[in-house]
């Protein structure tokens, strides 16, 4: 079965400054993607990044940027320069055929 | 991309009565799928809506309680019945891509039962 963990509930960082949030993932299928989405108090999920499970170069969008290393099913997401609007609730997510498996979630702070 | 708009936007009901939720994608999709979002939780996959037939519903979901119909490739309704206060929740309809590599997400409903 598809899981994916997510072992920070929340986290805090200053404006301007880098922050990580883990992911890691369990699936038996061989091509699969990975996303981070963002839930922001409007409750629209946006899709922030996404990787390419056969793809070894690490996804990048802007400030945003993931480590992602296969081997261990880990899938971090970096946040650089962070500003106040990254305050969110952000999900790692899994897919395989079609079903999307999302993680508990992280909810992000950005302190001004 | 796809845009995808749901009504009611959010709606206060009494226990033991019903809400259907529609969900509009402004252009054809195979697969469109229902979630439910508890407070401060996590998406949880109610059923896969499918065109022509029945959906497809995860464990813990019975048509009975989440009937849902999908007339066209575009249009589906969600219904919550004979609800309780545990059904309060967020409910959000999504749609895969055609690449099945990007899901594109409802606005939510914001369900709160009494």
């Amino acid at each position: 079965a598809q899981t994916v963990t997510q072992s920070q509930p929340e986290m805090s960082v200053q404006e301007a400054e880098t922050v990580t949030l883990s992911c890691t993932y369990d699936t038996s299928e061989n091509n699969y993607y990975l996303f981070w989405y963002k839930q922001p108090p409007s409750r629209q999920m946006i899709l922030v990044i996404r990787q390419e499970a056969y793809k070894q170069q690490n996804a990048t969008e802007n400030r945003f940027s993931v480590n992602f290393q296969k081997a261990a099913k880990s899938f971090s997401l970096k946040i650089s320069d962070s500003q106040l609007g990254d305050t969110a609730m952000y999900f790692c997510a899994s897919t395989g055929t079609y079903k999307y498996i999302f993680g508990t979630g992280t909810r992000l702070k950005v302190l001004a | 991309s796809a845009v995808i708009s749901q009504k009611p936007s959010r709606d206060i009901c009494q226990r033991g009565t019903s809400l259907t939720i529609q969900c509009q994608v402004d252009s054809q999709v195979t697969m469109m799928f229902w979630y439910r979002q508890q407070p401060g939780q996590s998406l949880t996959l109610i059923a896969t809506a499918n065109q022509g037939s029945e959906a497809t519903y995860e464990s813990g979901f019975v048509i009975d309680k989440f009937p849902i119909s999908r007339p066209n490739l575009t249009f589906s309704t969600l219904t919550v019945s004979n609800m309780s206060p545990e059904d309060s929740s967020i409910y959000l309809c999504s749609v895969v891509s055609l690449a099945g590599n990007e899901q594109f997400f409802g606005p939510g409903t914001r369900l709160t039962v009494l």
